[in-house]
């Protein structure tokens, strides 16, 4: 089993700045099948990247992906209101089980 | 429009049963496969069962294996999720997620969720 570890756990910021958010694998992650979720209190979690840098359909350019292997990041920049919520990297696409990471929660500063 | 509506969540004695119900609509259910997904209050997310487009493959979280059962009727454009000997650590609310050919198999739709306790 693949287990992820995202840090920071807490990451406090002010709105117009920059956000980098970490997934290390324990393992290499299979064709970089690697997502990031974004999930609002009170909401389902929502697609945000998928194959480690692949916007999903509707999410604006400010969030991006980048690594392969075990090292992974999603940055956001220029941080608008909406965006302060919990996110989650996950591997999927090989063998189950489909690991999610602990969750990185982006807060107002 | 494309959606996945959860039901069947409620209050549950341990060593019950309770059968969850995800109903698709808005895009051809029978081509895609889905999983469920759990979040414990205040936890993260927990993948929990897969079920193949066709419900001709089946794969499990070890935490429930040998406990739930994932189902699908394709004619009813609706997944099951048979939750049987449920403990206090089952307590979560359920989601259902279709899983995305286009991105590789990442969940690009998910329900609102059904919450479920574990309580006597």
């Amino acid at each position: 089993e693949i287990v992820l570890t995202q840090s920071p756990g807490t990451l406090s910021l002010s709105p117009g700045e920059r956000a980098t958010l970490s997934c290390r694998a324990s393992q290499s992650v299979t064709s970089s099948y690697l997502a990031w979720y974004q999930q609002r209190p009170g909401q389902a979690p929502r697609l945000l990247i998928y194959a480690a840098s692949s916007r999903a359909t509707g999410i604006p350019d400010r969030f991006s992906g980048s690594g392969s292997g075990t090292d992974f990041t999603l940055t956001i920049t220029r941080l608008e209101p909406e965006d302060f919520a919990v996110y989650y990297c996950q591997q999927y696409g090989s063998s189950p089980p489909f690991t999610f990471g602990q969750g990185t929660k982006l807060e107002i500063k | 429009q494309v959606q996945l509506v959860e039901s069947g969540g409620g209050v549950v004695q341990p060593g019950r049963s309770l059968r969850l119900s995800c109903a698709a609509s808005g895009f051809t259910f029978s081509s895609y496969g889905i999983h469920w997904v759990r979040q414990a209050p205040g936890k993260g997310l927990e993948w929990v069962a897969l079920i193949w487009y066709d419900g001709s493959d089946k794969y499990y979280a070890d935490s429930v294996k040998g406990r739930f059962t994932i189902s699908r009727d394709n004619s009813k454009n609706t997944l099951y999720l048979q939750t049987n000997s449920l403990r206090a650590d089952d307590t979560a609310v359920y989601y259902c997620a279709r899983e995305a050919p286009t991105t590789g198999g990442a969940f690009d739709i998910w329900g609102q969720g059904t919450m479920v306790t574990v309580s006597s």
